[in-house]
């Protein structure tokens, strides 16, 4: 079965950096696009960032660009965000996702992981 | 990036059909055919119910439908049912290589 597990989150202070992981199983993760997205406390879904693993290209939402940082290691099959410069209002589950096609639909979700930026 | 306009909420009794809009611009809904549509029920996980504004993936059950029209996206849920009330997300794809989300629908089965 095709599973996605994201690791990493915690409580960090404003300034600080985390790097979020996102185990993937049961599809061939080199030849797929991948994005995190993420869901303040009681508001909505918020695109944050996307990968074509094969070619490597990158893609980020304006209000991440510059600080965070998405990658892959085919070899291990995982994904990964690498968060610098926290605010409080990066707050938030973050979820990795699969997508159909790059930029497009999310038809696999991670359960997620917390991510609380405070003093 | 500012998100996709839905209607904070809808409700609809059993059996009635509802339908959740989406608005946005030429540079997002109205200029691609990459709109999708979401459901997630509290503490839950997104699932995702419409993809390329029409498509239905494997699993969904036919009572859900997707349109668009010029710059806005619909969904419509026929024959609604208790487990159908959750709150509802569209997305698109945005001009400039983004994907943008609406502020979400809740979704409320009288």
């Amino acid at each position: 079965e095709a599973q996605l597990l994201e690791s990493g989150g915690g409580l960090v202070q404003p300034g600080g950096s985390l790097r979020l992981s996102c185990a993937a199983s049961g599809f061939t993760f080199s030849s797929s696009a991948m994005s995190w997205v993420r869901q303040a406390p009681g508001k909505g879904l918020e695109w944050v960032s996307n990968i074509e693993i094969s070619r490597g290209r990158t893609y980020y939402a304006d209000t991440v660009k510059g600080r965070f940082t998405i990658s892959s290691d085919t070899s291990r099959n995982t994904l990964y965000l690498q968060m610098s410069s926290l605010r409080a209002e990066d707050t938030a589950v973050y979820y990795c996702a699969k997508d159909i096609i790059v930029i497009d639909a999310l038809d696999m979700w991670g359960q997620g992981t917390m991510v609380t930026v405070s003093a | 990036q500012s998100a996709l306009t839905q209607p904070a909420s809808v409700s609809g009794s059993p059996g009635q059909s509802i339908t959740i809009s989406c608005t946005g611009s030429s540079s997002d809904v109205g200029g691609y055919n990459h709109v999708s549509w979401y459901q997630q029920h509290p503490g839950k996980v997104p699932k995702l119910m419409i993809y390329d504004v029409i498509k239905r993936p494997s699993g969904v059950s036919t009572r859900f439908s997707g349109s668009k029209s010029d710059n806005t996206a619909s969904l419509t849920i026929s024959a609604l049912q208790a487990e159908d009330e959750a709150d509802y997300y569209c997305s698109s794809y945005r001009r400039g290589d983004t994907l943008v989300f609406g502020g979400g629908t809740k979704l409320t089965v009288l």
